[in-house]
């Protein structure tokens, strides 16, 4: 079956804009998440749903930050204000467990580069 | 804050080798471990998970787990060129206990 997909793949934007990632997990997945990586880290954890909640946004580093999951399936990444740090490659993960044991599987990611 | 430390690398072993990758956390409450694959430019790939004390072995790969010495590897039997990537170690994590906390991975290069 399909994958977990997110578009876009490439995002160039300016300082300030606003700018919004899409993410759809894999069918039936019912936990997704959000993790951004920057060249020479590991990925770092953003925020989780479990169906359409967010269970955890202790990762968010800052109210610029948003995610929503409206329907329990495509979630939304939504950066307000842009600033040259946030460029960074944004991952989509989803899980048919939410719980301690849940094997996460990840999408190709949004590359995203503030200038 | 949990962490997760690996070796940077980069580890050079020759083709049919035996690569280890080693991964050492710090909270002593961990239940569940990872292994992911990511091949530069591409995302990480799951390639392991382990949960008990032992060994797991799945085709060329092994996941190796202590949990009172708080390590955990990876063994690669019969390396091959294809097997060069980063790997990164991750434990669950986060306020929910579900998030996946990485380390900053670990290079390995195979040369033929």
């Amino acid at each position: 079956g399909a994958g977990v997909s997110q578009t876009p793949s490439n995002k160039v934007t300016e300082k300030g804009k606003y700018v919004e990632l899409r993410c759809d997990p894999i069918s039936g997945h019912t936990a997704l998440y959000w993790y951004r990586q920057s060249l020479g880290q590991g990925p770092e954890f953003l925020i989780y749903f479990q169906g359409t909640g967010a269970a955890d946004d202790s990762g968010l580093p800052n109210d610029r930050f948003f995610a929503v999951r409206p329907e329990g399936s495509v979630s939304t990444l939504k950066i307000q204000r842009t600033e040259r740090g946030d460029s960074a490659v944004y991952l989509c993960a989803s899980s048919s467990r939410g719980g301690h044991y849940n094997e996460q599987f990840f999408g190709p990611g949004t590359r995203l580069t503030v200038l | 804050q949990k962490e997760v430390e690996q070796n940077s690398g980069p580890l050079s072993v020759p083709e049919g080798a035996i690569a280890s990758l080693n991964c050492t956390y710090s909270d002593r409450g961990s239940q569940s471990f990872f292994w992911y694959r990511q091949y530069s430019g591409k995302s990480p790939e799951l390639i392991m998970f382990i949960y008990s004390n032992g060994d797991k072995e799945d085709g060329r790969f092994t996941a190796q787990l202590n949990k009172a010495s708080q390590y955990v590897s990876l063994l690669i039997r019969d390396s091959q060129p294809s097997d060069s990537a980063t790997y990164l170690c991750a434990v669950l994590g986060g306020q929910a206990g579900t998030a996946l906390i990485f380390g900053k991975g670990t290079t390995l290069s195979v040369s033929s």
